[in-house]
C-alpha cells in the first residue's frame, strides 16, 4: 500500500522558515494537500493541488512537489515563513492513491 | 454559515454496532463526495472510506481496515451522510470526521467530530 512519510517533529524559532516533507513513491506525480490541526480542533486546509492557498489561509503558506518545483525526488514540501506562534501545530500531508486517500503521520511543529 | 455536524458517537461494546451521522448545513451536499476520517487518540488522520455522488452511481470505496465492516451512504434529501459501524473492535476506538471533497479534490471542510469508544 502507498506511504506518505513525514519527520514527526521540526522545531523553528519565531520569525524564521519552518520547511515539513512529505515524502513517497513517485509523489511528483500526485497532488499533495497539507492541513493543519490544533490541539482539540479539526484539521484545516492549507494547501492543494501541491500550491494553491484555499481564501483565508495566510501567504506564509506555501507549497511545492518535486513535479512542478526546484526540489528533486519524491518529495513535497510545506513552508512556512515568518513562522508565529499560532503556528504551533500538527500538518498533515496527503495524496491519493487509487481513489483512496493516504495521510503522511504528521509533523508536530514547535515554535521555540 | 457552511459547516458538517456529526452526531451518533458514544460507547459500544466489542463487536457491537454503532451508525453516525454528518449532516451539513449552508451548502448541498448533492454534488459532492463525502468522506469519513478517523484519528485515534494521539495519533494521525486514517481514512476510512467516501461515497460519491448520485452522477458518480453513489460509488464507495473503504480503507483496508474497515472494509466488510462499515458502509458509507449518503441522504441528499436529507443533506446527511451516513458511517455504519459494525463488528466493532477495540482499534476503531477514535474521533471521527466527516469531510467534503471538493470538485478540485481537496477536502475543504470538516466536522468538529465525534468520538467513538469501542471498549467492555
Amino acid at each position: 500500500s502507498y506511504e506518505l512519510t513525514q519527520p514527526p517533529s521540526v522545531s523553528v524559532s519565531p520569525g524564521q522558515t519552518a520547511s515539513i516533507t512529505c515524502s513517497g513513491d513517485k509523489l511528483g506525480g500526485k497532488y499533495i494537500s497539507w492541513f493543519q490541526q490544533k490541539p482539540g480542533q479539526s484539521p484545516v486546509v492549507l494547501i492543494y493541488q501541491d500550491t494553491k492557498r484555499p481564501s483565508g489561509i495566510p501567504e506564509r503558506f506555501s507549497g511545492s512537489n518535486s513535479g512542478n518545483a526546484a526540489n528533486s525526488g519524491n518529495t513535497a514540501i510545506l513552508t512556512i515563513s515568518g513562522t508565529q506562534a499560532m503556528d504551533e501545530a500538527d500538518y498533515y500531508c496527503q495524496a491519493w492513491d487509487s481513489s483512496t486517500a493516504i495521510f503522511g503521520g504528521g509533523t508536530k511543529l514547535t515554535v521555540l | 454559515e457552511v459547516q458538517l455536524v456529526e452526531s451518533g458517537g458514544g460507547l459500544v461494546q466489542p463487536g457491537g454496532s454503532l451508525k453516525l451521522s454528518c449532516a451539513a448545513s449552508g451548502f448541498s451536499i448533492s454534488d459532492s463526495a463525502m468522506h469519513w476520517v478517523r484519528q485515534a487518540s494521539g495519533k494521525g488522520l486514517e481514512w476510512v472510506g467516501r461515497v460519491r455522488s448520485k452522477v458518480n452511481s453513489y460509488a464507495t470505496a473503504y480503507g483496508a481496515s474497515v472494509k466488510g465492516r462499515f458502509t458509507i451512504s449518503r441522504d441528499d434529501s436529507k443533506n446527511t451522510a451516513y458511517l455504519q459501524m459494525n463488528s466493532l473492535k477495540t482499534e476503531d476506538t477514535a474521533i471521527y470526521y466527516c469531510t467534503r471533497e471538493y470538485s478540485t479534490g481537496f477536502y475543504d471542510i470538516w466536522g468538529q467530530g465525534t468520538m467513538v469508544t469501542v471498549s467492555s
